[in-house]
This record gives structure tokens, C-alpha cells and sequence, in this order.
């Protein structure tokens, strides 16, 4: 089974900075997805941004961009110019690519409740 | 609009209670996925479809029932609800495995 690990619970940057959100997983299978999601206080889950691994490319959507390093199984969020509306909690997300074989779904991280100082 | 509808938003009942939450999404997806929320733990699937007539159980599968009768449909059943079943719930949808999970508004369930 794989496993995703979110090593800070809460992190805190200043307005117009720039933070890097950590995530590590466990897996032996060698093709999947990598996913961010922003749960804001409306509890809504939305997508930020997603990795397939057998891309190299790192993926880049507006201000978040991630550090992908398969060997190291690494998978960190960057936000660039933190904007007040960044504050939410933060989930790392796996989905393995074998859909049709065998289980599906997300396996999550714990979380980290990004706060941004104004 | 594609979107994930869940209903109700928000319900308190009590021990032993049968209750569904609908979930429906109008988009065609062929995977479907219930989540519970808890904190400190994230979130954790409970049961999902790969397609019509086709459900398995996720982590979390105890004391839950799913359907999934109709590719839009995937209800979540508690035949015989507990306190420690009090939690945030979320259903979701996908088409395909990059494109992540489209996830609805979320339940807030309280067991009393």
C-alpha cells in the first residue's frame, strides 16, 4: 500500500514571499499521480496541481509549481507572491496508474495548514 | 456547470438511525470515490466504483454501504450510525487517472 507523508502540520509565510510545502510517499509501483489540493475554510477540495511521474517536467500552474524527485519520492509545493486568499490547508494526494488492475482513489497526506501574514 | 452534488450539507441524527447521503455528478465519470475527514488524519477513502455495478471497499469501509446502480449515482448508506462515525464527507468523481478528482461540498455528519 503506498503511503504520503506531510511532515508540517503548519506553516507560515509573509504576504508577497514565497513558501515550499513538503510531501514524501511510498510506493513500489514506478507509474502514477501526484497531486496538490487547497482546502480553504469553505471546505471545498480543488485542485491545484498535478505531476505525472513518468514526466520529468516539473508541473507549473500560475504563482504553484512543484519539486518532483522520483528517486527520492519527493513531491514539494511552491507558492510564489503568497497571496492572502493561499491561506487554506494544503493536502498531497497519490493515485496509482494501474486503474483497470487494481484499487482506485487518492491516498492522502495529513495535511498543512498554510497561514499567510499580511 | 460539471460539478459533484452532494446532499444534505449538513445533518445531525441520532445512534442507530439509517441514513443516506446522495451523491451525483454530471459528468460522465467513470470512477467514483467516498472520503471521510478527520482531524489529523486527513482524509481517507472509504469505498469507490470503477464503474456501474462495480464497488470496492477502501480503507475505511466499516460500517458503510455504497451503490452504484446508475454511472451517475453513488450513494452513501449508514445502515446503523455511530458517534465515532461523526466526520466530514466528501464524494468525488474522476474520468481518468491523470486528471485527478473532482470533489463535491462535503456532509458534515454528527452522530449523537
Amino acid at each position: 500500500a503506498q503511503t504520503v507523508t506531510q511532515s508540517q502540520p503548519e506553516m507560515s509565510v509573509q504576504e508577497a514571499e514565497t513558501v515550499t510545502l513538503s510531501c514524501t510517499y511510498d510506493t513500489s509501483e514506478s507509474d502514477y499521480y501526484l497531486f496538490w489540493y487547497k482546502q480553504p475554510p469553505s471546505r471545498q477540495m480543488i485542485l491545484v496541481i498535478r505531476q505525472e511521474a513518468y514526466k520529468q517536467q516539473n508541473a507549473t500552474e500560475n504563482r504553484f509549481s512543484v519539486n518532483f524527485q522520483k528517486a527520492a519520492k519527493s513531491f514539494s509545493l511552491k507558492i510564489s507572491d503568497s497571496q492572502l486568499g493561499d491561506a487554506a490547508m494544503y493536502f498531497c494526494a497519490y493515485r496509482s496508474a494501474w486503474l483497470r488492475g487494481g484499487a482506485d482513489g487518492l491516498t492522502f497526506g495529513k495535511g498543512t495548514h498554510l497561514i499567510i501574514q499580511p | 456547470e460539471a460539478q459533484v452534488t452532494q446532499n444534505p450539507r449538513y445533518l445531525i441524527t441520532v445512534t442507530g438511525k439509517k441514513l443516506t447521503v446522495t451523491c451525483s455528478q454530471n459528468m460522465n465519470h467513470e470512477y467514483m470515490s467516498w472520503y471521510r475527514q478527520d482531524p489529523g488524519l486527513g482524509l481517507r477513502q472509504i469505498y469507490y466504483s470503477m464503474n456501474v455495478e462495480v464497488t470496492d471497499k477502501g480503507d475505511v469501509p466499516e460500517g458503510y454501504k455504497v451503490s452504484r446502480k446508475e454511472k451517475r449515482n453513488f450513494p452513501l448508506i449508514l445502515e446503523s450510525p455511530s458517534p465515532n462515525q461523526t466526520s466530514l464527507y466528501f464524494c468525488a468523481s474522476s474520468l481518468s487517472g491523470p486528471d485527478g478528482y473532482t470533489f463535491g461540498s462535503g456532509t458534515r455528519l454528527t452522530v449523537v
